[in-house]
């Protein structure tokens, strides 16, 4: 069963504009993670953050994370045209990670 | 390391044919995951296992697919008579620990049932 829903399906935006995604879930969390996944590749772990967290910074990816409202955001800065990829996030449920539909990103030059 | 090793790559074979697809985890890894991704239903788990011993397989769709972890550095699953819905991009995945925690995937088995 798919817990997280990402929102938008599909964004496609300018090359130096901020993407931003957002992921909400049913249940209450340990921890949400975020991954990307290039076209015909596995899917990389981008970030991971804890239910006692409210945001974390790596690099040029800043994530949010409002338990109340069961949502996060991941908003990449200066998109690139290698940031085009789908993104994933994923909620712990016991033993394993439920995974949303992704959001696909495309980066136009 | 050379990270999460699926084989093969692709795979295109007959409706009713054994498909065998591997895979080798991260040393020291102790968790192993099998997922199926379609774009219909996305990202799914069809079994999980934990220092070898699978834990859950109730992802797997039916009697006609198999799972095996004989050692912490070999995995298989296999399908037993393929059939064109089994088409889908076949992920194993690894990670340190078990439980819900940072996973590391192969480049993925993709699968052509005609």
């Amino acid at each position: 069963s798919q817990q997280g829903e990402e929102d938008p399906q599909a964004l496609s935006i300018q090359e130096g504009e901020n993407a931003t995604m957002n992921c909400s879930y049913k249940t209450s969390i340990n921890n949400l993670q975020w991954y990307r996944q290039n076209s015909g590749r596995g899917l990389v772990h981008l970030i991971l953050i804890r239910s006692n967290e409210r945001e974390k910074h790596s690099g040029r990816l800043r994530v949010t994370l409002d338990t109340s409202k069961k949502s996060s955001s991941l908003l990449i800065t200066a998109s690139r045209a290698a940031d085009t990829a789908s993104y994933f996030c994923a909620t712990d449920s016991n033993y394993q990670l439920i995974w949303g539909a992704g959001t696909k990103l495309i980066i136009k030059p | 390391d050379a990270g999460v090793i699926q084989s093969p790559r692709h795979e295109v074979t007959e409706m009713g044919q054994e498909v065998t697809l591997r895979c080798k985890p991260i040393s020291g890894h102790n968790s192993l995951f099998w997922y199926r991704q379609t774009m219909m239903r996305g990202l799914e788990l069809l079994i999980y296992f934990n220092n070898n011993v699978p834990i859950d397989d109730s992802g797997m769709p039916e009697d006609r697919f198999s799972a095996k972890m004989p050692n912490a550095s070999f995995s298989t699953l296999k399908i037993q008579p393929s059939e064109p819905r089994d088409s889908a991009v076949y992920f194993c995945a690894s990670s340190l620990r078990a439980g819900a925690n940072v996973l590391t995937f192969g480049a993925g088995s993709r699968l052509t049932v005609l």
